[in-house]
């Protein structure tokens, strides 16, 4: 098993681009998760997804939009990218409602909005 | 090397001391909490996990203590090896809860 893969591993976009970053998992989870981590500000929720057909904001939504494909793939997409969403974004997984409530991380993207 | 360093509380320890690194949850509610380790340039991955009914878990070399009078958390890490330099975060949550609130972490570095 794979658990949590993201695409792109690196991206560097100028100012007012658009991209969407790619998530996906393969251990049947309910639960799928965005966050953005910034230097000293530990990691932030963007936007998650606690089970197919569900989309809910998290700590930080603005100026991200996302999608919950299929039980496996979520995505994340930033319509006119701007230098605040610098960041290390990484994509996160949960088998929701089955007790304690771990998350499985993924190696993360790394954007640069120039 | 990782950016995600910058500006968290370091804890410099040698190899084979034991290490303590401490957390303040935010929510007197939580009732399950989590430790992660972050290795430079990959995802955090999980170390150890408790619930509120419990104030003490162990793993392998890993011990986390709870205390709820505080809001206070501890990873306990013995015979500290250079593989353990990581930066350290906690996270809460409430059962039934799907999203995870995380601390700021802590860098543990680690000289042979």
């Amino acid at each position: 098993n794979a658990g949590v893969t993201q695409t792109p591993k690196f991206q560097v976009l100028k100012t007012g681009q658009s991209m969407t970053l790619q998530c996906a998992q393969d251990m049947n989870h309910n639960s799928m998760y965005w966050y953005r981590q910034d230097p000293g500000m530990g990691l932030r929720l963007i936007y998650y997804s606690a089970s197919e057909g569900t989309t809910d904001k998290g700590e930080v939504p603005n100026g991200y939009n996302v999608s919950r494909l299929n039980k496996r793939e979520f995505s994340l997409r930033l319509e006119s990218a701007a230098p605040s969403q610098t960041s290390v974004y990484f994509c996160a997984s949960s088998e929701r409602g089955q007790g304690p409530n771990e998350q499985f991380f993924g190696p993360g993207t790394r954007l640069t909005v120039l | 090397g990782e950016s995600v360093g910058l500006h968290l509380p370091t804890l410099s320890v040698q190899e084979g001391d034991n290490s303590i690194i401490n957390c303040a949850y935010s929510n007197s509610a939580s009732d399950y909490f989590i430790w992660y380790k972050q290795e430079s340039g990959k995802g955090p991955q999980f170390i150890i996990d408790i619930r509120s009914n419990m104030d003490k878990r162990q793993g392998q070399r890993v011990t986390v203590l709870l205390n709820k009078t505080v809001k206070h958390l501890s990873l306990q890490i013995a015979a500290t090896q250079p593989g353990d330099s990581a930066v350290y975060f906690c996270a809460e949550t409430l059962s039934g809860y799907s999203t995870l609130t995380f601390g700021k972490g802590t860098m543990l570095l680690v000289s042979p």
